[in-house]
């Protein structure tokens, strides 16, 4: 089966400037989450779809950042305006579902972003 | 609050040695546990998971990883290292299906020829 897609890979841009990433996730999962990581971290869940609605946005910084999935498909992450720290790899990932806690998520190879 | 902690920031192996790489958790109900290996420039890829009642689980890649519940630990472990095998490892819980998955901070291993 097809992977989870991200565009684009690699991403530089100034601060305050504004930039969009796209994940297209497996065919079928329901769940969709984007993911912030931070070079040399461990990933950290900014937002969590569950079809086309908000699950968990707990950690997005919502004053900069914000994300859609308008079909319950495609996911955009948003981030306007920019700021040195957000320098980052955002990962997307999708699950089947949220039934019992033991499904995997799959993961996209991210987009890496460099603010200048 | 559910966390994992991955106390060694670097593993280093020889080839054909076992290795282990070493994952506890914070006690709160019955954790879901993950291991998730990333390679450079990729995304993380799903090695295996905890189900209950299975203490030593075996995974993709012939990974295996043993869950020890008085010690809260879930450590990833391999007979026979590969240099193929070199990568960034993380563990991550979970408590049920509508919480985060919550990383480590991750463990980079490297196994020398």
């Amino acid at each position: 089966e097809a992977g989870v897609a991200q565009s684009p890979r690699y991403k530089i841009i100034e601060k305050r400037q504004s930039v969009a990433f796209w994940c297209n996730p497996i065919s079928g999962h329901a769940t969709l989450y984007w993911y912030q990581q931070i070079l040399g971290q461990g990933p950290k869940l900014l937002i969590q779809f569950q079809n086309n609605g908000v699950v968990d946005d707990s950690q997005l910084p919502k004053d900069r950042f914000s994300a859609e999935r308008l079909k319950g498909v495609d996911s955009t992450l948003k981030i306007q305006p920019a700021k040195l720290e957000d320098s980052a790899v955002y990962l997307c990932a999708s699950s089947l579902g949220m039934g019992p806690g033991n499904q995997p998520q799959h993961f996209g190879d991210g987009t890496r972003l460099s603010i200048l | 609050a559910q966390s994992v902690a991955q106390p060694e920031d670097q593993v280093n192996v020889a080839e054909g040695n076992p290795l282990t790489v070493k994952c506890t958790y914070s006690v709160s109900g019955n954790p879901y546990l993950f291991w998730y290996v990333q390679y450079p420039n990729r995304g993380l890829q799903f090695l295996l998971k905890y189900i209950t009642g299975d203490n030593l689980v075996k995974g993709s890649y012939g990974f295996e990883a043993e869950f020890n519940k008085s010690q809260t630990s879930f450590h990833l472990k391999k007979p026979s290292a590969l240099v193929s095998d070199s990568a960034l490892y993380f563990c991550a819980v979970r408590y049920s299906g509508n919480t985060p998955l919550v990383f480590g901070k991750g463990t980079r291993l490297s196994v020398i020829a």
